[in-house]
């Protein structure tokens, strides 16, 4: 089924350790984002791609990075595991303004703790 | 600083209301997002609006651009609706960055 696929769907990771967050799309969608999602703030974004080869920063970047050497692919890098990283992510994806109904496609989520 | 705000936070309603979700946002939001996440689940996009109103089933999404203001209805509300409103708004053009409402919380008892 065409859609955006995120794994893994949950990870546990120590404190230091680094590890990627897995996000490939099959809708030939330009843009490209991460959020996390923590209780009581809401939907955040860490970083989105507008396109093979571009990239910039959201609203919380510190400690995670990211790259998009395809158009299907946005994998986010956690560099060196927080507790304060500890969250729900998301991946989506969208044509952008004028996508139809909908606009973005959300992957499944990935629940990270860090401990 | 593009802002969107939601209310009510939580509502609880009897099989077959008629629910309404509002959303408030800033000057520089142009479209505006309705999403909808199960508890645990992940997100599913209802509706992108930048105008008028859109229907998809029982749902409607209206917008007022002069008043900044977007609500969400859901006719004939069933617990299978019981779900995690989010409003979330971008900017247009090729800005595609949201900034997202903090939920509403819709728990639709039988």
């Amino acid at each position: 089924n065409a859609g955006v696929t995120q794994t893994p769907k949950f990870q546990v990771l120590k404190t230091g350790q680094s590890m990627t967050l897995q996000c490939a799309q099959d809708m030939n969608h330009e843009y490209m984002s991460w959020y996390r999602q923590d209780p009581g703030m809401g939907l955040r974004l860490i970083h989105y791609s507008v396109g093979a080869g571009i990239t910039d920063q959201g609203e919380v970047p510190n400690g995670y990075n990211v790259s998009r050497s395809t158009t299907e692919d946005f994998p986010l890098r956690l560099l060196s595991a927080a507790p304060s990283q500890t969250s729900v992510y998301f991946c989506a994806s969208s044509t952008g303004p004028g996508a139809g109904r909908r606009g973005y496609t959300f992957g499944s989520g990935t629940r990270l703790t860090v401990v | 600083k593009n802002e969107v705000e939601q209310s009510p936070q939580n509502l609880t309603a009897q099989e077959g209301e008629f629910i309404t979700i509002n959303c408030s946002y800033s000057v520089g939001i142009s479209a505006l997002h309705w999403l909808q996440q199960h508890p645990g689940g992940g997100i599913v996009s209802l509706f992108m609006l930048s105008s008028g109103k859109k229907k998809h089933g029982r749902l409607i999404a209206t917008i007022n651009i002069q008043e900044k203001h977007s609500s969400l209805h859901i006719t004939a509300s069933h617990p299978r609706d019981s779900a995690v409103y989010i409003c979330a708004g971008n900017s247009g053009g090729s800005n595609y960055k949201l900034t997202f409402g903090k939920g509403t919380l819709l728990t639709v008892n039988p």
